[in-house]
């Protein structure tokens, strides 16, 4: 049962283009969304959250748009650069059953490519 | 700020052998959480430890486990090693006061191949 999914296995962008990466989520409980971003080998690297209270959060480059009804969350890299390019991962995490927020549930991820 | 180490990076052990791996968490972190990465199963969470006890636990068999010193330090273990238990094995540390939401650094994981 994949509570969290990542449809798109890759994403193919034009350098200086927007990135739109997306996200669905089955578990009402989750309330505390992630965007990381990885490289082969290396350990994930946050990149920007969003609390359910929100339906958007900007970080510079990098803006998350929460969709609570369609449970769905969406990460906007504008401008897409090169070295955007990467393995893409959200993840979901809640209070379900009054536990803490410790665990977080990954999507499969999206092979991000940014050509220049 | 030091960002989460962990330690060893590679290993390679045998069927049947046992292995612990460490994890130091960002200074003034008190929740550390483990995550198991394969190619099959992508990122799968294990468990997590604050202030020494252990509060979530994933789905995994007994022969994980793992413990949280007070400084906050962490180790995991597997016993009895199967060929499946190759992946990298990912620590995060988070900020975490209580059981509210806070984002999780990871480390850069260590790589365990078992033969």
């Amino acid at each position: 049962d994949q509570q969290v999914k990542q449809n798109s296995p890759s994403l193919s962008v034009q350098e200086g283009r927007i990135s739109i990466l997306n996200c669905d989520y089955t578990n009402s409980m989750f309330d505390y969304f992630l965007w990381y971003k990885k490289y082969p080998a290396e350990g994930p690297t946050f990149l920007i959250s969003i609390s359910s209270i929100k339906d958007k959060n900007e970080d510079g480059r990098f803006t998350v748009f929460l969709n609570k009804s369609a449970k769905h969350l969406s990460l906007h890299i504008v401008p897409s650069q090169p070295g955007d390019s990467a393995v893409y991962f959200c993840a979901a995490s809640g209070r379900a059953g009054g536990t803490s927020y410790g665990k977080l549930t990954f999507g499969q991820g999206t092979i991000l490519t940014v050509h220049p | 700020k030091a960002g989460v180490t962990q330690t060893p990076r590679y290993l390679i052990k045998t069927r049947g052998q046992q292995v612990t791996l460490s994890c130091s968490p960002i200074s003034g972190h008190r929740s550390v959480s483990w995550y198991q990465q394969t190619p099959g199963q992508g990122l799968q969470f294990l468990f997590e430890y604050f202030s020494e006890t252990q509060r979530n636990k994933g789905n995994f068999p007994g022969r994980f486990s793992g413990r949280q010193f007070s400084n906050s330090r962490s180790e995991m273990n597997v016993s009895t090693l199967e060929l499946g238990d190759s992946a990298l094995y990912l620590c995060a540390s988070s900020a975490a006061q209580g059981l509210f939401s806070y984002e999780q650094y990871f480390g850069p994981g260590t790589r365990l191949t078992v033969t």
